[in-house]
């Protein structure tokens, strides 16, 4: 069992281009977590998605960030345009269970954004 | 708004000491509390309390929940260089809704 993978695990984009982001979770796990964590803070929500299906987009910007889960593949956080301030690492996390149903998440270890 | 709040952010203490890390929270029906582990990367889990006065323990690690003060601690004795680490406490709510977490407390032990 390969755990949570995640790709890149680091990123480098200047300001405006595209960062694309892929999380693959866990065999057998259909719930798929985004967090941003910024240097000394916590990990923030982003969005949580199953299969071809975003549950709950709340803690993420709405302009120039989307992601998505496709029935086939990983799950992809995508940033256009990207700004200074989008520098960050980006952790995802899988569950095999509803939200609120398990014992915690397991993490994947993370991309680091760096925009120039 | 869900919150949790750990303290303190940082502690740099001496290898052989017992530290204590807290946590308190406030969240819309609570299911349970998480405790993780945060080095280089993933962070990875250590506790998921749900019932209060019970403690959990792994090794030289403990934690316990309170629910009616609505915190919880995280215990680690005789700790090692190897225990250098952030440590994240989050909330888990009740329903379809993801976990909330803390800044962290960044625990450095010195030889």
């Amino acid at each position: 069992n390969a755990g949570v993978m995640q790709n890149p695990r680091h990123l480098v984009r200047r300001r405006g281009q595209e960062a694309r982001l892929r999380c693959s979770p866990m065999k057998g796990h259909s719930h798929v977590y985004w967090y941003r964590q910024l240097p000394e803070e916590g990990l923030k929500f982003m969005v949580y998605l199953q299969k071809e299906n975003i549950i709950d987009e709340s803690g993420m910007p709405k302009e120039r960030f989307s992601a998505e889960f496709p029935k086939e593949g990983p799950s992809i956080l995508r940033i256009q345009q990207v700004v200074r301030g989008d520098s960050a690492a980006y952790f995802c996390a899988s569950s095999p269970r509803l939200a609120g149903q398990g014992d915690g998440y397991t993490f994947g270890s993370g991309t680091r954004l760096t925009v120039v | 708004e869900d919150k949790v709040v750990q303290s303190p952010l940082s502690l740099v203490v001496h290898e052989g000491d017992t530290v204590t890390l807290n946590c308190s929270y406030e969240v819309t029906n609570f299911r349970s509390l998480l405790w993780y582990k945060q080095e280089k990367k993933a962070p990875t889990f250590l506790f998921m309390l749900t019932s209060s006065g019970i403690e959990k323990k792994s090794g030289r690690l403990s934690s316990i929940l309170d629910k009616k003060e609505l915190f919880s601690i995280l215990n680690i004795t005789a700790t090692q260089t190897g225990d250098s680490a952030v440590y994240l406490c989050a909330v888990e709510a009740a329903g379809n809704t993801p976990l909330v977490f803390g800044k962290g407390t960044r625990l450095s032990v010195i030889a």
